[in-house]
């Protein structure tokens, strides 16, 4: 599986749009973007994912350029429930083991 | 949506006893299951990764013989930490994917803190 850099934290006010990047530069053609995020001392919570195309859903929308190298989820309106680890992960089938890295702590101010 | 349970959510032992935790996929057949680790301060390791009515398969560096997986049926698994030692104080998180969910993903329970004192 491809790997991905992610900035180690990021601060967002409260009620803003929160940008988290994530770079797979390796991306295979047939590798998925995958983003879950991880609450303190839970367990990791399934976001969305894409391979392509631009994904949106209830909790938030994935950017991924047209080259595939990187992506962008976005959390269009943050609330201080949004405080969590978020983890980008490339694989091939979503339900193949997942490889986490350290992820991006994103901390929402009030 | 998808939801996995686990039992116990915290459990203490004490060293040389047996832990089992319980993993379980409320709303969907769970074809594959896998156990995952977390130490603190620490990002998730996958453990062990097990099929129903299949032999887990582990990762390099787990013992199969002290972290036992069984998974008997499509909407359980367990993990069996043997002769729990100090060193087995963790995070373990199980995570389920299966039939019936329309997509391939992985859903996880809430993890079973662990501590053996």
């Amino acid at each position: 599986d491809a790997k991905t850099t992610q900035p180690t934290s990021m601060d967002c006010a409260e009620g803003r749009a929160a940008n988290l990047p994530c770079n797979h530069s390796t991306i295979s053609g047939n590798e998925y973007v995958y983003w879950y995020r991880q609450i303190h001392s839970q367990g990791p919570q399934y976001i969305i994912h894409g391979l392509k195309n631009n994904e949106t859903n209830e909790m938030a929308s994935l950017i991924i350029t047209e080259d595939r190298k990187s992506s962008t989820l976005i959390l269009p309106h943050a609330t201080l429930r949004d405080t969590a680890v978020y983890y980008c992960i490339v694989t091939t089938f979503g339900n193949e083991k997942l490889t986490f890295g350290t992820g991006t702590r994103l901390t929402i101010i009030p | 949506g998808a939801v996995v349970s686990q039992h116990p959510s915290r459990v203490i032992c004490k060293s040389g006893t047996s832990v089992k935790i319980e993993c379980r996929s409320l709303d969907f057949q769970a074809t594959t299951m896998f156990w995952y680790r977390q130490f603190p301060k620490q990002s998730l390791m996958l453990m062990a990764t097990s099929n129903e009515g299949s032999k887990a398969t582990y990762e390099q560096g787990v013992e199969k013989d002290k972290f036992l997986i069984n998974h008997a049926s499509l909407t359980l698994s367990t993990l069996t930490v043997t002769s729990a030692h100090p060193e087995d104080s963790s995070f373990y998180i199980c995570s389920a994917s299966g039939t019936g969910l329309g997509t391939d993903t992985q859903y996880f329970g809430p993890g079973t803190r662990l501590t053996v004192l």
